[in-house]
This record gives C-alpha cells, structure tokens and sequence, in this order.
C-alpha cells in the first residue's frame, strides 16, 4: 500500500519566492492534516481538512500561507511571498474516520515531509 | 488550551538501561493519548495510543505507557533499549483543537 506522498522531499529557494507543497493522502482517508516542524516550536498543526473542506485553518501562521484540497487524492500549501523563517520541515498526515470523539481516530499517517529552506 | 509537555528535551541511555519518558497534558476531559516516534530521516510512525479502558498500553517494539488521570501524566516506558531506539518521541493528545496536540519532543541516543 502506498503511504502519503509529499513532493517535493527538499526545496531550496530565495526569500520572495513562491513555494508549492503537494500531498497525496492515502486513499479512502477522510482527513488531511499540514504540520510544521521546527526546532524551535515542534509540531505545529496549520490546518486539517475533512473531506475536501478545510476545518481548523487558525494555525496557518499569516496570510502568505494558503491550502487547498481540490479532491480527495490531492492537497498544496503554498507560501507566497516566501521567507527564512519558513524554513522548516511541513508533514502531510492523513487519516480516517474510526470513531473516535471527533470522527476519526486520532491514528494519523504521515508522509516523508518536505524540507523547505528558504535563503 | 491544550497543551501537552515533554520535560526531557534530550536523553542519553546505554543499551538495555531503562526508558521513561514523561508526558503530561492540560485538558481536564476524556482525552485520547498517543505516542509517535520518528527514527533518523524517516517520517512519524505511531508507537502506541490510549482511548479508554486497561490505562497500560502496550505498543509496537516493547514500548509501553501508563495513563494515570490524576497525575494528567501518559509515560512511556521501555524496559530495555536498543541502539535501533534512538529517534525522537513525540506524546500527543486528542482534542487538541480536533486534531492532535503534540509535545515537543524527546529526543533518544542509545549508546552501543
């Protein structure tokens, strides 16, 4: 079975720059979650989407991030104007409903992560 | 808020010395508790999780952790290390904001 699968695994660019992130979810997952991670702050939840419909998006940390899920098997963050301290590691997760308190399980999958440095 | 704590930011253990790593959570509700780990490079993979019922847990390569709800505390314990356990382990908690929380880790070197 394939996991979750980020693209690109390392990205390199110069502050102003746009960056795309991209995720594929598992399939027959109803829910995708974007966390950045740092040395600094950990694991941070940006947003979480639930069937294509983004829920909680009050981690995003400005208006220079944006995601999108345009259909089940795809998700993007995007930063746009870019800067240093966006350098970090941004984890694609996705999991399913399980019956758990809030519907699903809490059991998240979690893809390889791309790498973003930003000079 | 929720919030979940990690006191050990960094342990160093010779092989097949004890593990307890600590974990305490702020949310004073029922409260789902997990355990991550990522190994060197690798993503994060689930360790082991608490929803209710036996407050021990038993997981995935010997691992195991204790709910105990008077001390707000979902440690993890391993009774023997191995070099291969080196990694970094994350505690987590549902509700977060309907999404997990997650400590901000413990990293472990095993030392041969």
């Amino acid at each position: 079975d394939a996991g979750v699968i980020q693209s690109p695994r390392h990205e390199v660019t110069e502050m102003g720059q746009e960056v795309t992130l991209r995720c594929k979810p598992i399939s027959g997952h109803d829910y995708l979650f974007w966390y950045r991670q740092t040395m600094m702050r950990g694991l941070e939840l940006l947003i979480y989407f639930n069937n294509n419909v983004p829920i909680d998006d009050s981690g995003m940390p400005e208006d220079r991030f944006s995601a999108k899920m345009p259909n089940a098997s795809f998700s993007t963050l995007k930063i746009q104007p870019s800067e240093p301290r966006d350098s970090a590691v941004y984890f694609c997760a996705s999991s399913f409903i399980g019956g758990g308190p809030f519907g699903y399980t809490g059991e998240l999958f979690f893809g390889e992560g791309s790498r973003l440095t930003v000079l | 808020a929720q919030s979940v704590s990690q006191h050990n930011h960094h342990v160093i253990l010779s092989e097949a010395a004890s593990l307890e790593l600590g974990c305490n959570y702020s949310y004073g509700g029922t409260v789902n508790l997990f355990w991550y780990v990522q190994y060197p490079g690798q993503h994060l993979q689930l360790l082991l999780k608490y929803f209710s019922g036996d407050p021990l847990v038993k997981g995935i390569k010997g691992f195991e952790a204790e709910f105990i709800k008077s001390k707000f505390s979902f440690n993890l314990r391993k009774p023997s290390v191995q070099w291969s356990d080196t990694a970094e382990y994350f505690c987590a908690s549902l509700p977060g904001r309907r999404a997990l929380t997650f400590g901000s880790g413990t990293r472990l070197q095993v030392q041969p």
